[in-house]
């Protein structure tokens, strides 16, 4: 049930982008995507709802693809703060009895 | 002021001790959770409390046990600690819309439990 992640683990130089793709094996309402720095919380980036909508805040965008199942994160033009574990978190139901954490994507800037 | 809080940051305690684990958020959210966290940085949701009401149990032993004395505190008590329960433990806590997909979740800071 837990959704799967690619890649585990980037290393970018700044100003490089990334995707960060979640695939999970069940029908979704919404993916939901956090970043969380070493040693802290995770931090809330966005939400996606049913309906293969996209959104973005500054140079981090996400997409939702209801039909595979699957949404993947952009980050453009990477800066040093991108830096850590992203994950995403699916909802398979309504109820908000089936929300799974993906297993994580570690992102590394480096100047 | 701190809008989800736990405590302590830091537990070590010896195998076979019973301890507690706090969180207290103050968003006026419905929806409160338990998270585990190993060594691998896998996220696994453990419990989730719904307006006192328990709403997910996942497969964790039952010498974990949430205790949820109002809708604004969802404390974790374990009994008979292991080497394996070694981990960060997050809470969090969220608004649930009725009918539809929850609201971003919001993290306590974490406590690092250290079991030897």
């Amino acid at each position: 049930q837990q959704p799967v992640q690619s890649p585990q683990a980037v290393i970018l130089r700044e100003g490089e982008d990334a995707v960060i793709n979640c695939s999970s094996s069940k029908a979704l309402y919404s993916v939901h995507w956090y970043r969380q720095k070493h040693g802290e919380a995770p931090v809330f980036l966005m939400i996606l709802l049913k309906g293969g909508e996209q959104k973005g805040h500054d140079k981090i965008s996400a997409s939702f693809n209801e039909k595979k199942q699957q949404s993947s994160l952009y980050l453009t033009a990477s800066q040093l703060s991108y830096s850590g574990t992203y994950f995403c978190g699916t909802e398979a139901s309504l109820t908000g009895n089936q929300f799974y954490f993906g297993t994580g994507t570690s992102l590394t800037v480096i100047p | 002021d701190t809008a989800v809080s736990q405590t302590p940051k830091y537990l070590v305690t010896q195998m076979g001790n019973d301890k507690s684990i706090k969180c207290e958020q103050n968003l006026g959210h419905d929806t409160m959770y338990w998270y585990k966290q190993d060594s691998k940085k896998f996220l696994k949701i453990m419990f989730s409390y719904n307006n006192k009401e328990l709403i997910i149990n996942e497969t964790v032993p039952n010498r974990f046990s949430p205790k949820s004395p109002d809708k604004a505190h969802l404390n974790l008590h374990i009994n008979s600690l292991e080497l394996g329960d070694s981990a960060v433990y997050f809470c969090a806590s969220s608004h649930k819309r009725y009918r539809g997909p929850g609201t971003e979740a919001f993290f306590g800071q974490g406590t690092r439990l250290t079991v030897v």
